[in-house]
């Protein structure tokens, strides 16, 4: 069975700095999707990798899939307040999900 | 667009209790699926629906019951509540749930805390 392991757990950092969590398996993704969960909400898709070495940007966040596409990065630039948030990787197939467990972040102004 | 809508948003049961949490969607979304977020254990896949009349059942689908009579509703029973059950329970549908899963983002509602005591 595939698991999802994310690292670190919990990041707290002042605003304007920047920062790295990570996503690895011991399996080979098929693909992968980073989600943002904000208190009291669901998850809302933020981007998904699909090719070994692909790097996605959207706005401060950069995303990369491993070459081995057996792991995944989320950076991002300039942390700001609005970052704050429960960063969740998923990945699968067959109409089955796994999520890792998040990096809850915490972006201090 | 009202998007996933999910009720009640707080319930609190008694041991032995049996209650429906409501999952409704308007984006004509064939894939509904119910999972339940703990601390420390991410989200974990109850049951799902590939569409009417069709449901199968994920990683942790003991003491829960799903049906899928419609397109729009895909409601989850409880049917004796237990302690283990608490946790807070969320309703994801996509347009489609291939195997080349990527094209289709799932949709979340805002979830359901149930507490049992």
């Amino acid at each position: 069975t595939q698991l999802l392991e994310q690292s670190p757990q919990f990041l707290s950092i002042q605003e304007g700095e920047n920062l790295t969590v990570y996503c690895n398996s011991s399996s080979v993704f098929s693909s992968l999707q980073w989600y943002r969960q904000e208190p009291g909400e669901g998850p809302v898709l933020l981007v998904t990798v699909v090719t070994g070495g692909e790097v996605k940007k959207l706005k401060r966040l950069t995303f990369q899939f491993g070459d081995a596409r057996k792991d995944s990065s989320l950076h991002i630039t300039a942390a700001q307040p609005g970052d704050t948030g429960l960063y969740l990787c998923s990945s699968g197939s067959n109409y089955q999900l796994i999520w890792g467990a998040g990096t809850k972040l915490i972006i201090k102004p | 667009n009202a998007g996933v809508t999910q009720t009640p948003k707080f319930q609190v049961l008694k041991t032995g209790q049996s209650m429906t949490l409501q999952c409704a969607q308007d984006m004509n979304h064939e894939y509904m699926s119910w999972y339940r977020q703990d601390p420390g254990m991410g989200l974990r896949l109850i049951h799902y629906s590939v569409g009417a009349g069709i449901t199968d059942q994920g990683e942790v689908p003991n003491g829960y019951n799903v049906s899928r009579s419609t397109t729009e509703d895909f409601p989850l029973r409880l049917l004796s509540a237990a302690p283990s059950q608490t946790s807070v329970y969320f309703c994801a549908s996509s347009y489609s749930r291939d195997r080349e899963y990527y094209n289709s983002p799932l949709h979340f509602g805002n979830g359901t805390r149930l507490t049992v005591t």
